[in-house]
């Protein structure tokens, strides 16, 4: 069965842009979440995703936004863009959501902000 | 607040030696703990998860181990090979349904 994936795969914006990432989760699979990687913070939670509404949220600014689609399909979206939002962006699908369930992750879009 | 820790964060081993990668946290009132690889400019393949439950998961040549009371979790992992060089990453998720991330170990297996 197919896996998570995520588009584009790298992006390069100016400071100011806005950004709009895509993930789709592995069918059947109800959550998805999204995590940004930076060589300075690691991994840090954005948000997640469970049946079209938002269950979670990390300490992220409101510019990062996110949506999921009624077929569980996902959107990201960071206003405003600043450098330090340069990093690897990973979304993660799961059946059931953080609690108990394996998270699968797609392979990331790399976002580079000028 | 929930901290996760890996300790080393770097690792080289020659190829063929059993080898065990540390994970703790700090607040023990975790759903589970998931171990995951990353290859280079790759995302995230999940290896094993532990439920809260759960004192140990193995699948081939890897074992994991969970010790809520004292917060820590072990991979084990047996007769290392050159393909499992990789950073290895723990992660909980805690008690506002959020996953906490360590920093990671990078593992070298020498040829």
């Amino acid at each position: 069965k197919a896996g998570v994936t995520q588009t584009p795969r790298y992006l390069i914006k100016t400071r100011g842009q806005q950004v709009t990432l895509s993930c789709s989760p592995i069918s059947g699979h109800r959550s998805v979440s999204w995590y940004q990687q930076t060589p300075g913070q690691g991994l840090q939670f954005l948000f997640e995703y469970f049946s079209e509404t938002q269950r979670n949220k990390g300490n992220f600014p409101g510019r990062f936004s996110g949506r999921q689609f009624s077929n569980s399909r996902s959107e990201m979206n960071v206003s405003t863009l600043e450098l330090g939002d340069s990093a690897l962006y990973l979304c993660a699908s799961s059946l059931g959501g953080l609690g108990g369930n394996e998270q699968f992750f797609g392979p990331g879009t790399r976002l580079t902000v000028l | 607040k929930q901290e996760v820790t890996q300790i080393p964060a770097a690792l080289s081993v020659p190829e063929g030696e059993n080898l065990v990668l540390n994970c703790s946290f700090t607040d023990s009132a975790i759903y589970n703990l998931q171990w995951f690889r990353q290859d280079p400019g790759k995302g995230l393949t999940s290896l094993l998860l532990i439920q809260s439950s759960q004192r140990e998961q193995t699948s081939g040549r890897l074992n994991a181990s969970l010790d809520k009371s004292s917060g820590r979790s072990t991979l084990y992992i047996a007769a290392s090979q050159p393909g499992d060089s990789a950073t290895y990453l723990c992660a909980v998720i805690d008690s506002n349904y959020q996953l906490i991330w360590g920093a990671g170990t990078k593992l070298i297996i020498k040829p």
